[in-house]
C-alpha cells in the first residue's frame, strides 16, 4: 500500500446511473489530483486541490464532479456517464511536487 | 513552461541483458525530474527521483538514472532485465510549482 487508497477497485455503471470514487490519504499532505487514464492514451490530469481548495479544472465535463470535504479526503462523483468515459481513474498527492506524487491504486470504471 | 518526451513508445529487450529508457525534457527553471512505473491494472509506482543534488540517482529494483543539464536528458537504466521489469514506465518533470508533466510512457517488454 501507498498511503493513498482508492475506493472501489473496479466499478461498472449504466449510463444513468450515479455512483462515486473515493481517494483518502493519511500523509499529511496538502494536494490531491485526479487523472484519467485512457488505454493508449497519455495520462490526463483532471482536477486539483489545494489546501482543500480546487485549483485546476482541466476542461473537465460537468458530469465529472469533484469534492474535498478535508486535506485527507477527495470524491469523484459521477453522473450520466458515456462509454468513452471508461478508463482508470488515478488519485494522487503530495506535499510538493519536488516530493513526487503518491498515487493510490486507481478506480478501473466501466461504462456500460 | 515545462515539458518532457519519452523517445520511445516501446522497448523490448531480453531478460539478463541492460535496459534504456531514454527521457528529455523542458524546464524554465531547474526541474525535479521523476520515473515512476506501473503494472498492469496499478497505480503508480515512484522508482527514483532527481532534485538537483547528486546527479546520478539510484532507484528501487536497481534501476538508476542520469540526469544530463547539457543534454536536457534523463534517462532510465539498468544493467539486467528481469521478467518483473516488464511494465509501463513514466518520465515526470516538475519546476517550481506544484505541477508535474507526465511524458506519454513507455511500455517495457522483458522476452525470456
Amino acid at each position: 500500500e501507498t498511503g493513498v487508497t482508492q475506493t472501489p477497485r473496479h466499478l461498472v455503471m449504466g449510463m444513468t446511473n450515479k455512483k462515486s470514487l473515493k481517494c483518502e490519504q493519511h500523509l499529511g499532505h496538502n494536494a490531491m489530483y485526479w487523472y484519467k487514464q485512457s488505454a493508449k492514451k497519455p495520462l490526463e490530469l483532471m482536477f486539483v486541490y489545494n489546501f482543500k481548495e480546487q485549483t485546476e479544472n482541466n476542461s473537465v465535463p460537468s458530469r465529472f464532479s469533484p469534492e474535498c470535504p478535508n486535506s485527507s479526503h477527495l470524491f469523484l462523483h459521477l453522473h450520466t456517464l458515456q462509454p468513452e468515459d471508461s478508463a482508470l481513474y488515478l488519485c494522487a498527492s503530495t506535499q510538493g511536487s519536488y516530493y513526487g506524487y503518491t498515487f493510490g491504486s486507481g478506480t478501473r470504471l466501466t461504462v456500460v | 513552461a515545462q515539458s518532457v518526451t519519452q523517445l520511445d513508445s516501446h522497448v523490448s529487450v531480453s531478460e539478463g541483458t541492460p535496459v534504456l529508457l531514454r527521457c528529455n525534457y523542458s524546464s524554465s527553471y531547474s526541474p525535479s525530474l521523476f520515473w515512476y512505473v506501473q503494472h498492469p491494472n496499478k497505480g503508480l509506482q515512484l522508482l527514483l527521483k532527481y532534485t538537483s543534488a547528486a546527479t546520478l540517482v539510484k532507484g528501487i529494483n536497481g534501476f538508476e538514472a542520469e540526469f544530463k543539464k547539457s543534454e536536457t536528458s534523463f534517462h532510465l537504466t539498468k544493467p539486467s532485465a528481469h521478467m518483473s521489469d516488464a511494465a509501463e514506465y513514466f518520465c515526470v518533470v516538475s519546476d517550481r510549482s506544484n505541477d508535474m508533466r507526465f511524458g506519454a510512457g513507455t511500455r517495457l517488454t522483458v522476452k525470456p
